[in-house]
């Protein structure tokens, strides 16, 4: 149902890396940029990373992003507890005049 | 620093109405367009309305297309959604959120959001 689509979970022990995709369309990712945003428990989103692979300020380098074609990706990398949180990634889309969202990624540090 | 502090949700019989309103602080407000997203409990985010900088071009999901509007009033750096003809499926948290600027109009920053709940 969502315009953008990323798998419902990821998982990974303490440490580990995880990655997270994103597939969408010519109107969205393949004309836009990639943002992804951080959505802890019982809070608001975060954006995390801007244009496609860039850190807002505070952003622990642990997070990356990247883009080709209709796909984006998040990854996590020295997974850590508080890195529990649902990611959604968005981009423009050029048909909505709004932005397009994925339905979101649970991760789990296990 | 950027503040987005959204007002105006509650509990509204299916037919209903309801405003909300996004006062915004801590950045020039006349010069960025201005998104509201909506999450249902337990759901994903959904986008709902995007209003550019002026107020000249406004667009809507087609879920609340006919039924929401949105407006702003620059002099008093609030953001508005009117939301009328309310059906169960409108019930969730709307925040607003500012556009990134420079080109970006993708959210930024966002408000913690006010609850929407559309009940008999």
């Amino acid at each position: 149902q969502s315009v953008l689509t990323q798998p419902p979970s990821a998982s990974g022990a303490p440490g580990q890396s995880v990655t997270i995709s994103c597939s969408g369309s010519s109107s969205n990712i393949g004309s836009n940029t990639v943002n992804w945003y951080q959505q802890l428990p019982g809070t608001a989103p975060k954006l995390l990373i801007y244009s496609n692979n860039q850190r807002p300020s505070g952003v622990p380098d642990r997070f990356s992003g990247s883009k080709s074609g209709t796909s984006g990706s998040l990854a996590i990398s020295g997974l850590q507890s508080e890195d529990e949180a649902d990611y959604y990634c968005a981009a423009w889309d050029d048909r909505l005049h709004g932005p397009a969202f994925g339905g979101g990624t649970k991760v789990t540090v296990l | 620093q950027v503040q987005l502090v959204e007002s105006g949700g509650g509990v509204v019989q299916p037919g209903g109405s309801l405003r909300l309103s996004c006062a915004a602080s801590g950045f020039s407000f006349s010069s960025y367009g201005m998104i509201w997203v909506r999450q249902a409990p337990g759901k994903g985010l959904e986008w709902v309305a995007f209003i550019r900088f002026d107020g000249s071009d406004k667009y809507y999901a087609d879920s609340v297309k006919g039924r929401f509007t949105t407006s702003r009033d620059n002099s008093k750096n609030t953001l508005y959604l009117q939301m009328n003809s309310l059906r169960a499926e409108d019930t969730a948290l709307y925040y607003c959120a500012k556009e990134m600027g420079g080109g970006v109009s993708s959210p930024g920053n966002w408000g913690q959001g006010t609850l929407v709940t559309v009940s008999s």
